[in-house]
């Protein structure tokens, strides 16, 4: 059971928007940073996102962040096939006095 | 270019002791004001924060897993080691090694060593 809520899946047309939720408390999300990762299949994950909504360089701006409250929002537009990965949200949870992650989200473009 | 590489042994059997090292190129541990990071990930599964380590020794660990973990640093080699002792079948996973970038022990992980597959059986 990860500290960090996420959806199973989500799935969207090629071309098409698409929103990843990621849900915690105020010891971790309420409080704290939030990051986003890709992990395409079979490889290891890559940072998408760091300080809730700020780009890595190379990441292209169809990646984005937010957060409000103790909930994080990761949105994708204009969908590619080559989207289709594992994407996990992670923070530091001051309760536990480390860094925890969701339990990811596997995204599919039909 | 920052890089990091995970070795150690793929097999390790019940009970014993799984140890792994992270070399870090491109940087140096001690030069930088960053802790750096053990995650791993069961087959299918997600991913879990074993603990991170900044190069004066100072740690922090999933407190699930804490009484078996021990993190160290060697800053004359550029490495990090994880040790978790007395392992069953559920510690067989994909071990990461990544740098924590941001303020301290809080951060995000960037980049990420390419993994290795640790399997506990006998």
């Amino acid at each position: 059971q990860s500290v960090l809520t996420q959806p199973p899946s989500v799935s969207a047309a090629p071309g098409q928007r698409v929103t990843i939720s990621c849900s915690g408390s105020s010891s971790n999300i309420g409080n704290n940073y939030v990051s986003w990762y890709q992990q395409l299949p079979g490889t290891a994950p890559k940072l998408l996102i760091y300080d809730n909504n700020k780009r890595p360089s190379g990441i292209p701006d169809r990646f984005s962040g937010s957060k409000s409250g103790t909930s994080a929002t990761l949105g994708i537009t204009g969908l590619q096939t080559g989207d289709e990965a594992d994407y996990y949200c992670g923070t530091w949870d001051s309760s536990l006095s480390a860094m925890v992650f969701g339990g990811g989200t596997k995204l599919t473009v039909l | 270019q920052l890089q990091l590489q995970e070795s150690g042994p793929g097999l390790v059997k019940p009970s014993e002791t799984l140890s792994l090292t992270c070399t870090v190129s491109g940087d140096s541990i001690s030069s930088t004001n960053y802790y750096w990071g053990w995650i791993r990930q069961p087959p299918g599964m997600g991913l879990e924060c074993i603990g991170t380590i900044y190069f004066s020794g100072a740690t922090y660990a999933s407190p699930s897993l804490k009484s078996r973990v021990t993190i160290s640093v060697d800053t004359s080699k550029n490495q990090f080691s994880l040790r978790l002792s007395s392992v069953t079948a559920a510690d067989t996973a994909v071990y990461y090694c990544a740098k924590l970038g941001g303020s301290g022990k809080i951060g995000w992980f960037d980049p990420w060593g390419q993994g290795t597959l640790v399997t506990v059986s006998s």
